[in-house]
């Protein structure tokens, strides 16, 4: 298996752009995390789905950040508009028994 | 509340062994988790053990779990300048919560 796919791997923005991420989860998985990681907060849960469904997206920091589950094998962070402050590196993750990551998009919105 | 501390950083030199510790607060955590990441990549999961062990070793890496104290640790042998990375540990309250990490043991290795 390819492991969890993300893409893009890096990106730079202008603020007030839209930015799409994309993740590619393991086959089979039923969970599938998004994560926000920064040097001030360190790693955060953003929202995560089970069976494609949300189950929690109390840690979405605001209105501007939305995520989908369209089927099993795709999910998509969107940040719209984008803010200097959003830049980090967004991870995805999937679970069945264990939590495997993916490489992580590195964002930076100048 | 589900909280995982554990220390920032660890010095150790190479050649020794390494311990890295976690504290937990739930008692309903099944699953305990040591995941690793290097400079500029993602967390790549170590190893895990289930809440009814007490011990865990695969090679160089022995976990040690004390139920009672709610205590978890991470023991490196032989510590080489590979092992240079963040350390984090975390939780599974249970099957269908999410997992709560900590914010993560920076270990340095000197020469």
């Amino acid at each position: 298996d390819a492991g969890v796919i993300q893409s893009p791997r890096h990106e730079v923005t202008e603020m007030g752009q839209e930015v799409t991420l994309r993740c590619k989860p393991i086959s089979g998985h039923d969970y599938l995390f998004w994560y926000r990681q920064t040097m001030m907060r360190g790693l955060e849960l953003l929202i995560y789905f089970n069976n494609n469904v949300p189950i929690d997206d109390s840690g979405m920091p605001e209105d501007r950040f939305s995520a989908k589950m369209p089927n099993a094998s795709f999910s998509t962070l969107k940040i719209q508009p984008s803010e200097p402050r959003d830049s980090a590196v967004y991870f995805c993750a999937s679970s069945g028994e264990t939590q495997y990551f993916g490489p992580g998009t590195r964002l930076l919105v100048l | 509340g589900e909280d995982v501390e554990q220390s920032l950083f660890l010095s150790v030199r190479e050649g020794d062994s390494s311990v890295i510790n976690c504290t937990y607060t739930d008692s309903s955590s099944t699953y305990l988790y040591w995941y690793k990441q290097e400079p500029g990549a993602g967390l790549q999961l170590l190893t895990y053990i289930f809440s009814n062990m007490d011990m865990k070793q695969d090679q160089r890496l022995t976990v040690l779990l004390n139920k009672k104290d709610k205590h978890l640790s991470l023991r490196i042998a032989d510590t080489q300048t590979g092992d240079s990375a963040i350390y984090f540990c975390a939780e599974l309250p249970n099957r269908d919560d999410k997992i709560i990490f900590g914010k993560g043991t920076r270990l340095h290795i000197l020469p």
